[in-house]
């Protein structure tokens, strides 16, 4: 199986500054065929579905702000929210989907200092 | 609208049965594989299977295989889980999500507690 680590476990960052979370995977999740990395990225609220904001590593999925962006490949991936707001506060997952089982890392929590 | 709604959680006894469904509306469920993934209170995500757009394949986590069963009836526009010899650590809050193969969209979920 695949083991997927998230770091920090939780961040506290001021409004309107940046914040990075970190994934990396136990085995590359390019794909060779397509040269694709199978990771995609979601933010958990509660009381609320997840929520798609990142896939194939750095697309952004359709009507996610541009201040999230995506990056890395291979084994290290990194999730960016460029100026974070207050209506981003929530624990962030990686999960890779290059193989089953669909592994997610740990889970970020993202508070306001 | 695309969305996914969960049902048929609740509290069950230790071994006991339940069977979750999630319903499709807004789009055919048919062309999608789909998955049923959990999490417990407290902690992260687990995902636990998947089952192919047309039903013929299917796989397990682990920690679920042998004991739940996943199906769909893409007639209906719906996905399952039966769920049996069900455990104390099996209570959590359910989710079903769409494959594209990202997993694109989820549902709110489903609480089932397992408890004497």
């Amino acid at each position: 199986d695949i083991v997927m680590t998230q770091s920090p476990d939780s961040l506290a960052v001021s409004l309107g500054e940046r914040a990075t979370i970190n994934c990396k995977s136990s085995q590359s999740l390019l794909y060779s065929s397509d040269n694709k990395d199978y990771l995609a990225w979601f933010q958990q609220k509660p009381g609320q579905p997840l929520k798609l904001l990142i896939y194939w590593a750095s697309t952004r999925e359709s009507g996610v702000p541009d201040r999230f962006s995506g990056s890395g490949s291979g084994t290290d991936f990194t999730l960016t929210i460029s100026s974070l707001q207050a209506e981003d506060v929530a624990v962030y997952y990686c999960q890779q989907y290059y193989s089953s089982p669909r592994t997610f890392g740990q889970g970020t929590k993202v508070e306001i200092k | 609208q695309v969305q996914l709604v969960e049902s048929g959680g609740g509290v069950v006894q230790p071994g006991g049965s339940l069977r979750l469904s999630c319903a499709a509306s807004g789009f055919s469920l048919s062309i999608y594989p789909m998955h049923w993934v959990r999490q417990a209170p407290g902690k992260g995500l687990e995902w636990l299977v998947v089952i192919s757009s047309d039903g013929s394949y299917t796989r397990y986590a682990d920690s679920v295989k042998g004991r739940f069963t996943i199906s769909r009836d893409n007639s209906k526009d719906r996905l399952y889980l039966q769920m049996n010899s069900l455990r104390g650590e099996d209570t959590a809050l359910y989710f079903c999500g769409r494959d594209r193969p990202y997993m694109d969209v989820w549902g709110k979920g489903t609480t089932v507690t397992v408890s004497s």
